[in-house]
């Protein structure tokens, strides 16, 4: 298993411009998790969704960011428009969600940098 | 508000050198308590979970305890390759709220 895929690994763009950050979970995984980390605050869940439905999204910092989940096997986060203070690590995780309590795995994240 | 808090930030310690990391929680109606462990560049590698008070799981050199208002995971004769950020998270419905973690540095 190649476990969750996140594009691109690094990010440079300017602000104002809208970044687009892309997550491939582990197949068969019901729940897939947006993180950001950052050394002030550490790693914060940002929306979380089950089947592709979002469940909660009240971590998203504003409505500058937005994410989907169009299919099982694929999720966007994105930023419109991106300001400095978006800088930071994005991690997608996923989760088989089965009954009962799961790990999450976490992909290798994305290195957002907003000039 | 649920809360969680890892001491020490930092640690250093000598090959060998035997020690414990802390996570103190707070959190209505717990679920589960996670290690996970962070290497520079990586996304977070999960290690543990802990469900009631009084489990232990072990691996290798580690070891996970869980009190009801506090867990702990024991380095035994670490080896520089255990140095890592090691991440505490407690699970709320489907969200982990991690601390802020501790770094931990195994020099030989």
């Amino acid at each position: 298993d190649a476990g969750v895929i996140q594009s691109p690994r690094h990010e440079v763009t300017e602000m104002g411009q809208e970044v687009t950050l892309r997550c491939k979970p582990i197949s068969g995984h019901d729940y897939l998790f947006w993180y950001r980390q950052t050394m002030m605050r550490g790693l914060e869940l940002l929306i979380y969704f089950n089947n592709n439905v979002p469940i909660d999204d009240s971590g998203m910092p504003e409505d500058r960011f937005s994410a989907k989940m169009p299919n099982a096997s694929f999720s966007t986060l994105k930023i419109q428009p991106s300001e400095p203070r978006d800088s930071a690590v994005y991690f997608c995780a996923s989760s088989p969600g089965t009954s009962g309590v799961n790990e999450q795995f976490f992909g290798p994240g994305t290195r957002l940098t907003v000039l | 508000e649920d809360q969680v808090t890892q001491s020490p930030e930092a640690l250093r310690l000598q090959e060998g050198e035997s020690s414990s990391l802390n996570c103190s929680y707070t959190v209505s109606g717990l679920r589960g308590l996670f290690w996970y462990r962070q290497d520079p560049g990586k996304g977070p590698e999960f290690l543990f979970t802990l469900y009631s008070a009084g489990e232990e799981k072990e691996k290798e050199r580690l070891k996970a305890t869980l009190t009801k208002k506090e867990s702990f995971l024991h380095i035994t004769a670490p080896k520089p390759e255990d140095s890592a950020t090691y991440l505490c998270a407690v699970l709320r419905s489907y969200k982990l709220i991690f601390g802020s973690g501790t770094r931990l540095l195994v020099r030989p």
